[in-house]
């Protein structure tokens, strides 16, 4: 069974550029979540996508906003980038939105702005 | 704001050792604690999932304690052995928050 999949491994971008980062969930998850992991800082969450629809935002501005395709992969995009933008994004993929499922993760998208 | 923290930051084992770390949470609204191994370059990998209070997890040499009373989940591995060099994170999902909010890991290192 294939794993969580993001693309690009990864992104190099300018300051007021925007990004758009991908993922695929293990197939039969419903459930796509997004993290930001910047540099000294823990895991951050970003965005919560289930069944298509956005369930939950973490304390991010507007900039950062993302879509559930029905396929249930995911994109992230980001706008307007910003140097502090730089950071590895992690993708997750749950069996369900339950919180007793564990979340499975993908490899991640390092992200650069210069 | 919800707060997870954990100790120690890092941590140094001789191979063989037992060891433990600590993750600590508010006690309210308590739903479950997720523990996760990350390993350098690869991505983070579910151990356990706890959502009782008393719960005991096991998976090979590695164990896992909850008290949601208090607010607090212990990891143990038993005989540290190299390949349990990794970064060791909790999270923890509240009632009304709808999202996972991870500690700042432990950072465990087994000296051969």
């Amino acid at each position: 069974e294939a794993g969580v999949t993001q693309s690009p491994t990864h992104l190099i971008k300018t300051r007021g550029q925007q990004a758009t980062l991908r993922c695929s969930p293990i197939s039969g998850h419903t459930s796509v979540y997004w993290y930001q992991q910047a540099l000294g800082l823990g895991l951050q969450f970003l965005l919560w996508y289930d069944e298509g629809e956005e369930r939950n935002r973490g304390n991010f501005p507007p900039r950062f906003s993302g879509r559930q395709f029905p396929n249930y992969s995911s994109e992230l995009n980001v706008n307007a980038l910003e140097l502090e933008d730089s950071a590895l994004y992690l993708c997750a993929s749950s069996l369900t939105p339950w919180s007793s499922y564990e979340q499975y993760f993908g490899p991640g998208t390092r992200l650069t702005v210069t | 704001i919800l707060n997870v923290e954990q100790s120690p930051q890092s941590l140094h084992v001789q191979e063989g050792d037992s060891t433990n770390f600590t993750c600590s949470f508010p006690s309210s609204n308590f739903y479950a604690l997720h523990w996760y191994r990350w390993e350098t370059a690869k991505s983070p990998e579910a151990l356990f999932v706890m959502t009782l209070n008393g719960d005991e997890k096991k998976k090979g040499r590695i164990s896992a304690t909850l008290n949601t009373k208090e607010g607090y989940s212990y990891l143990y591995i038993k005989g540290s052995q190299p390949e349990d060099s990794a970064t060791y994170l909790c999270a923890f999902w509240s009632q009304g928050a709808q999202k996972l909010v991870f500690g700042q890991g432990t950072r465990l290192t087994i000296n051969p």
